[in-house]
C-alpha cells in the first residue's frame, strides 16, 4: 500500500461527458502528479501540483483540468470525453525527502463508450 | 528534454534463469533513474534508484541495476527470477529540480515467466 488513494478505481461513460477523479495523497507529500496510462501513448505526464499551486504541466488536453486543495487531495477532470481519452489515470505523490521517488495510487480505469 | 528507451517489450525468461532488462536514456546531465514495477491491476512501486555514488545499486526483491554513464544505461537484473517477477517494468528519468520530480518514462518491459 503506497498510501495514496485514487477514486473511482473504475468508471464506464460516454463520449461527451464529464468526469472527475479523485486522489488523496500520502499524508505530509505536498507534490501531486497525474499520469495517464494508454496502450498507445505509455505512461504520459499530465500535471503536477505542489501546496496547491501549478508546478508543472505535461501533455494535458485542454479538455482536462486538475486542482490540489487546502487539504491537499486533487481532482482531475476531463470533459467532453471521447473514445480516446479511455485510459489508466495516476495520481502519485512526493515528499522533499525522497527527491524524485513518486508514490503511485492504484489508478482510475477510465472507459469511454 | 530527457527520454527513456526500454528496447525491449516483452521478455520471456524460465523461473530461476537470470533476468536482464535495458534501459538508456538521453540527458545533458547525470540524472536521478529508477526503476518502477507495475503488476495487474496495480499502481506502480518504486523498485530502486541511483541517484550518486555507487553505480551498482540494490533494489526491493532482490533486484539491482548498474548505472553506466558511457553507455547511458540504467539496466536491471536478478539473478534468479521468481513466479511472481511477472510484471511490467519501467524504467524512468527526473532531472528533479526540488519541487518539480517530474519522471519521464520509457515504455515498459512486460516480463513472462515460465516454468
Amino acid at each position: 500500500d503506497s498510501g495514496v488513494t485514487q477514486t473511482p478505481k473504475h468508471l464506464i461513460t460516454a463520449t461527451g461527458q464529464r468526469v472527475t477523479l479523485r486522489c488523496s495523497p500520502r499524508s505530509g507529500d505536498l507534490s501531486v502528479y497525474w499520469y495517464q496510462q494508454s496502450l498507445d501513448q505509455g505512461l504520459q505526464f499530465l500535471i503536477q501540483y505542489y501546496n496547491g499551486e501549478e508546478r508543472a504541466k505535461g501533455n494535458i488536453l485542454e479538455r482536462f483540468s486538475a486542482q490540489q486543495f487546502p487539504d491537499l487531495h486533487s481532482e482531475l477532470n476531463l470533459s467532453s470525453l471521447e473514445l480516446g481519452d479511455s485510459a489508466l489515470y495516476f495520481c502519485a505523490s512526493s515528499d522533499r525527502r525522497t527527491t524524485g521517488e513518486l508514490f503511485f495510487g492504484e489508478g482510475s480505469r477510465l472507459t469511454v463508450l | 528534454a530527457q527520454s527513456v528507451t526500454q528496447p525491449d517489450i516483452h521478455i520471456t525468461v524460465s523461473e530461476g534463469a537470470s533476468l536482464e532488462l535495458r534501459c538508456n536514456y538521453s540527458y545533458g546531465a547525470t540524472p536521478y533513474l529508477f526503476w518502477y514495477v507495475q503488476s495487474p491491476g496495480q499502481g506502480l512501486q518504486l523498485l530502486l534508484k541511483y541517484f550518486s555514488g555507487d553505480t551498482l545499486v540494490q533494489g526491493i526483491k532482490g533486484f539491482e541495476a548498474e548505472f553506466k554513464r558511457s553507455q547511458s544505461s540504467f539496466n536491471l537484473r536478478k539473478p534468479s527470477v521468481h513466479w511472481s517477477d511477472a510484471a511490467e517494468y519501467f524504467c524512468a528519468v527526473s532531472i528533479s529540480n526540488f519541487g518539480n520530480e517530474k519522471l519521464t518514462f520509457g515504455t515498459g518491459t512486460r516480463l513472462t515467466i515460465i516454468p
